[in-house]
C-alpha cells in the first residue's frame, strides 16, 4: 500500500458524460500527479499541482481539467467524454517536485 | 522532449535465474531522475529502484539492481534469483531534476514471464 488513496475504483459512463476522478496523497507530501494508461498511448503524464498550485502540464486535453484543495487531495474532471477516453487513471504523489513519486491504485474508466 | 525506449516488448526467465531488461533514453539535460516501476497484474504501480544521474554508483534494492551508463544514456535492470512474484510489466521512467516541475515520461514497458 504506497499511502496515496484513489476514488472510485471503477467507473462506467457514456459518451458526452463529465466525472470526477479524487485523490488523496501520502500523509506529507504536497505534489499531486494525474496520468493516464491506455493500451494505445501507453502511460502519459497529464498534469501536476504542488500545494494547490498547477506546477506542470502534459499530454492533457482542454476537455480535462484539474485542482488541487486546500487538505491537498485532488481532482480530475474529465468531460465530453469519448470511447477513447477509456483508460486507467493514476495519481502520485511526492513530497515535493523532484523526488520519487508514489501510485495510487488507480481508476478504470470505461465509456460507452 | 526526453524519450523513453524500451526494446523488448516481452522477456522470459527460469525462476531462480538472473533477467536483464533494457531501457536507453534520450535527454538533454546533465541531472535527472531515472527509475523502474512494476505493475503486476493488480495494475498496482510499484516503484523498484531509483537512480540519480549525478551519481556513479549504480543503485541496488535486494535482488535488483540497475546498469547506469550515463554517456550511454542506457540505464539497465537486472533481476537475479528470480521468483514468480516478479512476473509483470516493468517500466523504465525519466524525470528531470531541478528547475520546473514535470511529470514522467515513461517507456512502453516490458512483459516479463517467470517460468517455474
Amino acid at each position: 500500500d504506497s499511502g496515496v488513496t484513489q476514488t472510485p475504483k471503477h467507473l462506467i459512463t457514456a459518451t458526452g458524460q463529465r466525472v470526477t476522478l479524487r485523490c488523496s496523497p501520502r500523509s506529507g507530501d504536497l505534489s499531486v500527479y494525474w496520468y493516464q494508461q491506455s493500451l494505445d498511448q501507453g502511460l502519459q503524464f497529464l498534469i501536476q499541482y504542488y500545494n494547490g498550485e498547477e506546477r506542470a502540464k502534459g499530454n492533457i486535453l482542454e476537455r480535462f481539467s484539474a485542482q488541487q484543495f486546500p487538505d491537498l487531495h485532488s481532482e480530475l474532471n474529465l468531460s465530453s467524454l469519448e470511447l477513447g477516453d477509456s483508460a486507467l487513471y493514476f495519481c502520485a504523489s511526492s513530497v515535493g517536485m523532484g523526488e520519487t513519486q508514489y501510485f495510487g491504485p488507480g481508476t478504470r474508466l470505461l465509456v460507452l | 522532449a526526453q524519450t523513453v525506449t524500451q526494446s523488448q516488448p516481452e522477456m522470459s526467465v527460469q525462476e531462480a535465474e538472473t533477467v536483464t531488461l533494457s531501457c536507453t533514453y534520450d535527454t538533454s539535460e546533465s541531472d535527472y531522475y531515472l527509475f523502474w516501476y512494476k505493475q503486476p497484474p493488480s495494475r498496482q504501480m510499484i516503484l523498484v529502484i531509483r537512480q540519480e544521474a549525478y551519481k556513479q554508483q549504480n543503485a541496488t534494492e535486494n535482488r535488483f539492481s540497475v546498469n547506469f551508463q550515463k554517456a550511454a544514456k542506457s540505464f539497465s535492470l537486472k533481476i537475479s534469483d528470480s521468483q514468480l512474484g516478479d512476473a509483470a510489466m516493468y517500466f523504465c521512467a525519466y524525470k528531470k531534476m531541478g528547475g520546473g516541475a514535470d511529470g514522467l515520461t515513461f517507456g512502453k514497458g516490458t512483459h516479463l514471464i517467470i517460468q517455474p
